[in-house]
């Protein structure tokens, strides 16, 4: 067990659907860090939250959104849901600054499936 | 733009092969360098790094060497498991303002008794 906590496991879902992911870092990381994992496109970086702010933006698509709230948690909202954006959202979170240097430690994914 | 090539896979071994999985990377300066594995049904979990050349990572018998010259960081392990089965994924980051991981495909260890 990691440490880090992810909601739902599984989401089954229509197109043009919305739907929130939530992710909860471990205790005392700042950091959270989103990925997508797909068969196709392998595993993405879609963006980080340090202490409630973006710190950084990868391949996120911009009916994607996410935001950290002061209690560190992240939520991860996806919108006008397409069957190309079924695939496996992990979040991870890192302690101290962030940086990716460090160990980043995963969560256990949220399955999202779009029918 | 950084990026990491593996070995395809799948890989399958039988119990005590030896094993090698190939990484390669391009990237801008000085990059910090991962091994990740994903076992089934888990999230990744860190399995070791090197963070300038020539260092080596070693862990659970794993081991890999940071090759600048050859912009390589190939995954080793003398003796495999049926437990070692799993996703391998080679990783790096940049730093600096880049605060991204960027990983290569996976490649699937499979090993049989």
């Amino acid at each position: 067990d990691s440490g880090v906590t992810q909601t739902p496991k599984h989401l089954i879902t229509a197109t043009g659907q919305r739907v929130t992911l939530r992710c909860s870092p471990r205790s005392g990381d700042l950091s959270v860090y989103w990925y997508q994992q797909s068969l196709d496109q392998g595993l993405q970086f879609l963006i980080q939250y340090y202490n409630g702010e973006e710190r950084a933006k990868g391949n996120i698509l911009e009916r994607f959104s996410a935001q950290q709230f002061p209690d560190l948690h992240s939520e991860l909202n996806l919108s006008s849901l397409e069957l190309g954006d079924s695939a496996l959202y992990f979040c991870a979170s890192t302690p101290g600054t962030g940086d990716p240097y460090n160990e980043q430690f995963f969560g256990p994914g949220t399955r999202l499936t779009v029918l | 733009g950084d990026s990491v090539t593996q070995m395809e896979g799948p890989v399958t071994l039988s119990e005590e092969a030896f094993l090698t999985i190939n990484c390669t990377y391009t990237a801008t300066g000085y990059p910090s360098l991962f091994w990740y594995v994903q076992y089934p049904g888990e999230g990744l979990q860190l399995l070791l790094k090197a963070t300038k050349a020539d260092d080596k990572g070693s862990n659970k018998g794993f081991e890999a060497t940071y090759r600048k010259e050859t912009t390589s960081f190939h995954l080793e392990k003398g003796s495999v498991q049926v437990s070692d089965s799993a996703v391998y994924f080679c990783a790096l980051t940049s730093g600096g303002s880049n605060y991204k991981l960027t990983f290569g495909k996976g490649t699937l260890l499979t090993v049989n008794p």
